[in-house]
Parts: C-alpha cells; sequence; structure tokens
C-alpha cells in the first residue's frame, strides 16, 4: 500500500519569498501524485498532477512540482508567494490502474502562513 | 454547471439523533468518496464506492452509513453510534482508476 509523508506541518513565509513544500511518498511502482490546496471551511481544489513523463509539472496559481524517483519526493515551489496563498496545501498519492486499489492517500497537510 | 453539490453547508443536530449528508454530482463519475476531516488531522476516509450498488469501508467507517442507489448520489449517514461526529464532512469524486478527485465545498456537522 501506498503512503504519503508531509513532515512540515506549519510554515511561515514573508510575501514575495520563495516557497517549498516537501513531500515523500512510498510507492513500489511508478505512483500518480498530485497537490492540492485547501482554503478555511472550503474543499479542497487541485493544483497539479503528475502521471508520467516530464518530471517537472507545472499547476495552477504559478505553483510546480517536481518528481523525483530517487528521492521519493514530489516537492511543490512557487517562486513568489502572494498572501492570498496563505492556505492548507495536501499531498497524495495514488497507484495508478492498479485494480483493487483506486484510493489516493493523502498526507496531513501543511498551513501555510505569509507575513506581509 | 458541473460539479458536487454538498448540502447543507452548516448541520446542527443533537446527540443521539441520525443525520444524513448529501452529495450529489454532474461530471459522470464512477467513484465517489466520503471524507472525515478533524484540525490537524488531513482526511480520513469513510467510505467509497466505485460503481452504484457497491460499497466498501474506509479506515474509520464505525458509526456511519451510505447508499448509492444512482451513479449522482451518495448519501452519507451519521448514526447515533458514531462517537465523536462533530466534524468537516469531504465528499469527492473520481473519474480515472487512481486518478485526482475532485472535492465538494464540504459541510460542518455539530453534534451537541
Amino acid at each position: 500500500a501506498q503512503s504519503v509523508t508531509q513532515p512540515d506541518i506549519h510554515i511561515t513565509v514573508s510575501e514575495g519569498a520563495s516557497l517549498e513544500l516537501r513531500c515523500n511518498y512510498s510507492y513500489g511502482a511508478t505512483p500518480y501524485l498530485f497537490w492540492y490546496v485547501q482554503s478555511p471551511g472550503q474543499g479542497l481544489q487541485l493544483l497539479l498532477k503528475y502521471f508520467s513523463g516530464d518530471t517537472l509539472v507545472q499547476g495552477i496559481k504559478g505553483f510546480e512540482a517536481e518528481f523525483k524517483r530517487s528521492q521519493s519526493s514530489f516537492n511543490l515551489r512557487k517562486p513568489s508567494v502572494h498572501w492570498s496563498d496563505a492556505a492548507e496545501y495536501f499531498c497524495a498519492v495514488g497507484a495508478g490502474f492498479d485494480f483493487g486499489n483506486e484510493k489516493l492517500t493523502f498526507g496531513t497537510g501543511t498551513r501555510l502562513t505569509i507575513i506581509p | 454547471d458541473g460539479g458536487i453539490t454538498q448540502s447543507p453547508k452548516y448541520l446542527f443536530r443533537k446527540e443521539g439523533q441520525n443525520v444524513t449528508l448529501s452529495c450529489e454530482q454532474n461530471l459522470n463519475h464512477d467513484a465517489m468518496y466520503w471524507y472525515r476531516q478533524d484540525p490537524g488531522q488531513g482526511l480520513r476516509l469513510i467510505y467509497y464506492s466505485q460503481i452504484v450498488n457497491d460499497f466498501q469501508k474506509g479506515d474509520i467507517a464505525e458509526g456511519y452509513s451510505v447508499s448509492r442507489e444512482k451513479k449522482e448520489s451518495f448519501p452519507l449517514t451519521v448514526t447515533s453510534a458514531q462517537k465523536n461526529p462533530t466534524a468537516f464532512y469531504l465528499c469527492a469524486t473520481q473519474g480515472l482508476a487512481g486518478g485526482e478527485q475532485y472535492f465538494g465545498p464540504g459541510t460542518r456537522l455539530t453534534v451537541t
């Protein structure tokens, strides 16, 4: 079974600074990987996804993530954060076309605070 | 307008009462999921359904029940057997096995 670790519970960055949120996964084959964002009291919105191909994927709102198989990581990055990026971020892993294992496994989330 | 509808946004109940949370989708997705979210605990899977008239327990199914009579609908009942039902409940759909899930806006349930 797959698993996901987000080692940072809470991160604070200044507006305009760069951001990197960490995600490590465990899965025997090539995983499907996702990053979601959640504003308080709202549902989750998909930021980006990796299925195969180019290991650097671009998403919405200026975010990108890089799949590194050797490090079992899928870290989320943004070159310059905006106050509106303050939210909770979840990394998730899926097993792809693995019959009987169609669910996604979510990390526990990283809360991002932006200071002026 | 495609998407996932959860109603109501806020729900209040007295202890000992069963309550049903609604989840409707018009994305034509086969798979639907229910998650519970508590502060600082991420998402925990309650039940999921890959196809109409079939569903499976997730990690925390005790005290909950579901039905899947129509592709578009996957209601969740929180029974009086659920020890701590106050939480934020999220419904999601999935169009591709192992692929991304799409989430509804959530229902915040408060039981007193």
